[in-house]
């Protein structure tokens, strides 16, 4: 099974700062992987996965995340913050639904 | 296009209750998974529905439980409740099976609160 482990329950940056979420998983096979975001009371929207098409994945919102194998890890980046970016970010793996695994989320503060 | 709907967004139980969460899909949606989020847990997989079969199910005991309509909206039945299953359930909605390389909607959840 999967285990994900995100450095960090608390990250701030000001406003137009590098935004960096950083993302380790576990797993003797290269998994597939997700980043979520989640605003409060509501329920998590995909950011991005990666299916092992391209280590660079794009996302929405101008985030962009880099699997790399060989660290096991898959950070989230996005170059400028901006205020509405602030939420709690979720990073997870998973081969099949049943071995899907969260990490216990990140959560982003943008100072103006 | 309408988006994950669940019903109750809200609501509050006594210890011993039981309670049941419904979940519609997106249309044309045909695989349903559920997910527990709790500050101490974090989120956790339920189980999983494609076209009214449970293809995957968790780690949780047996007091929850599922089922898919043929209409594939969802509910899901907690008995016997524990202070400890107040949580907010998750339903997250794909087009198919396996969803690992689709898409997964999710909707705003159901916050339930055991007294």
């Amino acid at each position: 099974a999967q285990s994900v482990t995100q450095l960090g329950s608390h990250v701030s940056v000001s406003e137009g700062a590098l935004v960096l979420l950083r993302c380790n998983y576990s797993s003797s096979v290269p998994p597939y992987l997700f980043w979520y975001v989640q605003y409060p009371n509501q329920g998590l929207q995909l950011l991005l996965k990666y299916t092992s098409a391209a280590t660079l994945v794009k996302g929405i919102n101008g985030f962009e995340a880099e699997f790399k194998k060989s660290e096991t890890s898959f950070h989230l980046t996005k170059p400028s913050a901006h205020m509405s970016d602030a939420a709690e970010y979720f990073c997870a793996a998973g081969v099949n639904n049943n071995d899907m695994r969260f990490g216990a989320g990140t959560r982003l503060t943008v100072k103006p | 296009k309408a988006g994950v709907t669940q019903t109750p967004r809200y609501l509050i139980k006594t210890r011993g209750q039981q309670v049941t969460l419904s979940c519609s899909p997106i249309s044309g949606h045909r695989s349903v998974s559920w997910y527990q989020q709790t500050p101490g847990q974090g989120l956790q997989f339920l189980f999983e529905y494609f076209s009214e079969t449970q293809r995957n199910k968790g780690n949780f005991p047996g007091r929850f439980s599922g089922r898919q309509f043929s209409n594939s909206r969802s509910e899901m039945n907690v008995s016997t409740l524990e202070l400890g299953d107040s949580a907010l359930y998750l339903c997250a909605s794909s087009r198919a099976f396996p969803p690992m390389n689709t898409e997964a909607f999710f909707g705003q959840g159901t916050r339930l609160t055991v007294v």
